[in-house]
This record gives C-alpha cells, structure tokens and sequence, in this order.
C-alpha cells in the first residue's frame, strides 16, 4: 500500500491569510492530484501535476510536484471562506488512485 | 453535478438486515471503484472495476459484494454489517487508459449508520 501522508492535518485560519498544506510519500507517481471536499459531497479534482518540478497555478492556488514526484504542496494566497473544506492529495499509477490522510481547512471570515 | 450519482444519500440498517448502494454515472467512463470514507482515515479503497470486471479487491469483508452489470453501473450489496462499518461510501469513475491525467469523478456518496 502506498501512503501518502498530508501535513497539517487541521489548519484554522483567518480570511486573507496564506497557507500552505504537504503530501509526502515513499513512492513514486506517474502523477499526483489535488481534491476538495466539501461537506455531504463527493471529492472534486482541483489539479493534476505530472512533470517533476511542475508547478501549476489555479487563480489563489499554486501547486507544486517535487523533483522526485513522491510529494507535492497547494499553497494558498489571501485566503477565502469558500476555500474552506478537506483537501486530499491523490498518487496516482495507472487506473490505481492512493488518497492522503486529508487536511481539514476552515477559513474564519 | 459531477455526472456520478448515488442512492440513497442516506442509509441507516441494522445489523441483520441486507440492503444495496447504488452508482450510475452519466460519463461514458470504463472504470469505476468503490470507497470507504471514515472519520480521521484516509480515503480507502473497496473496488475497482474496469471494462465491467473487477480488477482490485483490497480484502474487504465478505460482507460487502460489489456487482458492476454494465459500464455505467455500480452496486454494493450488504449484509450483516458491523457498527464498524457505518461509513461515508464513495462511488468514482474515471476513463480508464488515459495514463497520468487520469481523472476521477466522484458522486456524492452515501452515509451509512450501522446499528
């Protein structure tokens, strides 16, 4: 089983500040993903980074694949409420998909 | 709307009854999976099936039966669960061969109460 473990595992935060969460693993991705989650909903896909290195921006969120693509951060500016829900990272080696432990967000207004 | 939808949203069953989750998607995707969402637990995978045969069973309990009759439906048939199982279960699809930006889309799962 691959882990993928995400740091923090909660972060409370007031609106306009920056964050930024982790996804580390052991093992090698052929690419890695970024979810949202928000409450009562199913994950939806944010990002997916392929090339190690890639960096990839989504208005307020930059991503960001490591060298070795084992790992990956989301870096958010000016943070909103609407950011607010769980974010999973997502390893991913052909039709396989290994979720990360998550990390709780709620940004305060 | 995710083009992934699942019934009931809600599920509450006792430990002798015998009952099944349902996953339709609307997507023209090839493979679909199961998922287990628990509290303070990462995502777990259940099933995986693609072009209609299972190709991933990740020891799960007998008690859970997944059946996929077509491309664009999923069930997970229960019986005799534990407390322990009540969950949010998660149906996905994605177009499976697509290689490294091979998405997933999810439905909004059902919460499952055990009692």
């Amino acid at each position: 089983t691959q882990l993928l473990e995400q740091s923090p595992q909660f972060l409370s935060i007031q609106e306009g500040e920056n964050l930024t969460v982790y996804c580390n693993s052991s093992s090698v991705f052929s690419s890695l993903q970024w979810y949202r989650q928000e409450p009562g909903e199913g994950p939806v896909l944010l990002v997916t980074v392929v090339t190690g290195g890639e960096v990839k921006k989504l208005k307020r969120l930059t991503f960001q694949f490591g060298d070795a693509r084992k790992d990956s951060s989301l870096h958010i500016t000016a943070a909103q409420p609407g950011d607010t829900g769980l974010y999973l990272c997502a390893g991913v080696t052909g039709n396989q998909f290994y979720f990360g432990t998550g990390t709780s967000l709620t940004v305060i207004p | 709307e995710t083009g992934v939808t699942q019934t009931p949203r809600h599920l509450v069953m006792g430990m002798t009854n015998k009952k099944s989750l349902k996953c339709e998607q609307h997507l023209g995707h090839n493979a679909m999976y199961w998922y287990k969402q628990s509290a303070k637990k990462p995502l777990e995978l259940m099933f995986v099936y693609s072009l209609e045969e299972r190709v991933e069973n990740n020891s799960v309990p007998s008690r859970f039966s997944p059946e996929c009759p077509n491309s664009s439906h999923l069930f997970l048939h229960l019986h005799t669960l534990q407390p322990e199982d009540s969950a949010l279960y998660l149906c996905a699809s994605s177009p499976a061969g697509q290689g490294p930006e091979n998405e997933q889309f999810f439905g909004p799962g059902t919460r499952l109460t055990v009692l």
